[in-house]
């Protein structure tokens, strides 16, 4: 079973900083099924990343996500207020078939 | 503009049954899959289960394996899950949400509905 470890927990930013959020699988993953989501209070889950660096439809280019293997990684540029939340990397395992979420890092203003 | 409206939710005792509806409107229903994504107060998310355009492919996570039952009737444009047996620990906002079958996320949700299985 694969496990995502998010880190860190919480990232103390202000804005117009960089952020930088880790996704780590406990195995290799594919790329293909590795995800990033935004969720803020009392809302739903946000597509923000699929393939692990593909920009969901409506989606700034502050957002960015690269990586691959074990380690992935959610780049956001330049903090805007509107990106304080917490941030999912999710993965689809097909043996067996399953989704996994990692903990999530929550962003708050510094 | 793609909806997702979820209802059902309540309050329910231990042991006891509850059948959740997204109802879905602005896009083909029937040309996506369907995914049930659990979040329990305070914590993250968990995926729950899932179902394939025609209903031929259902998964479930391990946890619900058994209690839960994922259908759907693309006619009504509608996701259903019965969930028997509760537990406590299924406590949670339960969410419908889309599935892109090519990468496998979630790129639509609905905005839940509360579940609280208490006595």
């Amino acid at each position: 079973e694969i496990v995502l470890t998010q880190s860190p927990g919480t990232l103390s930013l202000s804005p117009g900083e960089r952020a930088t959020l880790s996704c780590r699988a406990s195995q290799s993953i594919s790329y293909f099924y590795l995800a990033w989501y935004q969720q803020k209070p009392g809302q739903a889950p946000r597509l923000l990343i699929y393939g692990a660096s593909s920009r969901a439809t409506g989606i700034p280019d502050r957002f960015s996500g690269s990586g691959s293997g074990t380690d992935f990684t959610l780049t956001i540029s330049r903090l805007e207020p509107e990106d304080f939340a917490v941030y999912y990397c999710q993965h689809y395992g097909t043996s067996p078939p399953r989704w996994t979420f990692g903990q999530g890092t929550k962003v708050e203003i510094k | 503009e793609v909806q997702l409206v979820e209802s059902g939710g309540g309050l329910v005792q231990p042991g006891g049954s509850l059948r959740l509806s997204c109802a879905a409107s602005g896009f083909t229903f029937r040309s996506y899959s369907m995914s049930w994504v659990r979040q329990a107060p305070g914590k993250g998310l968990e995926w729950v289960s899932y179902i394939f355009r025609s209903s031929t492919t259902i998964y479930y996570a391990d946890s619900v394996k058994g209690r839960f039952t994922i259908s759907r009737d693309n006619a009504k444009n509608s996701l259903y899950l019965q969930m028997n047996s509760l537990r406590a620990e299924d406590t949670a906002v339960y969410y419908c949400a889309t599935v892109e079958d090519k990468v496998a996320a979630n790129d639509y949700w609905g905005q839940g509905t509360l579940v609280t299985v208490s006595s």
